[in-house]
């Protein structure tokens, strides 16, 4: 069964100060991995999908990368407007299979 | 570019009725795929409809079905409603065929159940 472990629960960072968000997986085969940022109430939005260990991916003060166990969210500089619950996902390269399996988040918190 | 959008937005029912939530994907996309998101907890797929059929289904009871439309908007419906339904349903659109990309899913904002 894929499983999906994210951690620390939560992390309270001050403005500036630069950190990593851990995504641990297992699963049979990956087709990808997938990170979302959540706020309190709304759906998931769509950040990143990596697809082979090795691969990076950057958005704005945020970089996806990822290994053949785990992937990173490093967050550089972070602002308050990065406050959020970060959801990592990924999905089975199994036949017919497009479900994505999630972890429980990371809920970040930046002081100003 | 119109996003995927849910309705309604809050819903409050008493345990034992039957409830129908409704969902149009994101402009282009042909895929629907539910979630179930408990307070606290990552979302949990239910189901997933392509071409008007359920195409993949998790470890939810027959109690939740749903279905697709042609214009490939989707409602889900849960009978028999229990205390431990109440949760944030989530819908997410993808694009079946072409690029890597179509593994995507692009969420909704949700519907609040609250089952009293």
């Amino acid at each position: 069964e894929d499983q999906v472990t994210q951690s620390p629960e939560a992390l309270r960072l001050q403005e500036g100060e630069s950190s990593s968000l851990n995504c641990s997986y297992t699963v049979s085969g990956l087709r990808g991995l997938f990170w979302y940022r959540q706020d309190p109430g709304k759906g998931p939005e769509f950040l990143f999908t990596l697809y082979s260990a090795g691969e990076e991916k950057e958005k704005e003060r945020l970089k996806a990368t990822l290994t053949k166990k785990e992937s990173f969210l490093h967050i550089t500089a972070p602002k308050p407007e990065d406050s959020a619950t970060y959801l990592c996902a990924v999905q089975a390269l199994d036949f017919g299979n497009e479900k994505l399996t999630f972890g429980t988040g990371t809920r970040l918190t930046i002081i100003p | 570019d119109a996003g995927v959008t849910q309705s309604p937005t809050h819903l409050i029912k008493t345990r034992g009725q039957q409830v129908t939530l409704r969902c149009s994907p994101k402009s282009g996309h042909d895929t629907v795929s539910w979630y179930q998101q408990a307070l606290g907890q990552g979302p949990q797929f239910i189901f997933q409809y392509y071409e008007e059929e359920e195409r993949q289904r998790g470890n939810f009871p027959d109690r939740f079905s749903g279905h697709q439309f042609p214009n490939y908007s989707s409602e889900l419906n849960v009978n028999a409603l229990l205390l431990g339904d109440s949760a944030l349903y989530l819908c997410a659109s993808s694009l079946y065929g072409g690029s890597a990309s179509r593994y995507e899913q692009y969420f909704g904002p949700g519907t609040r159940l609250t089952v009293t």
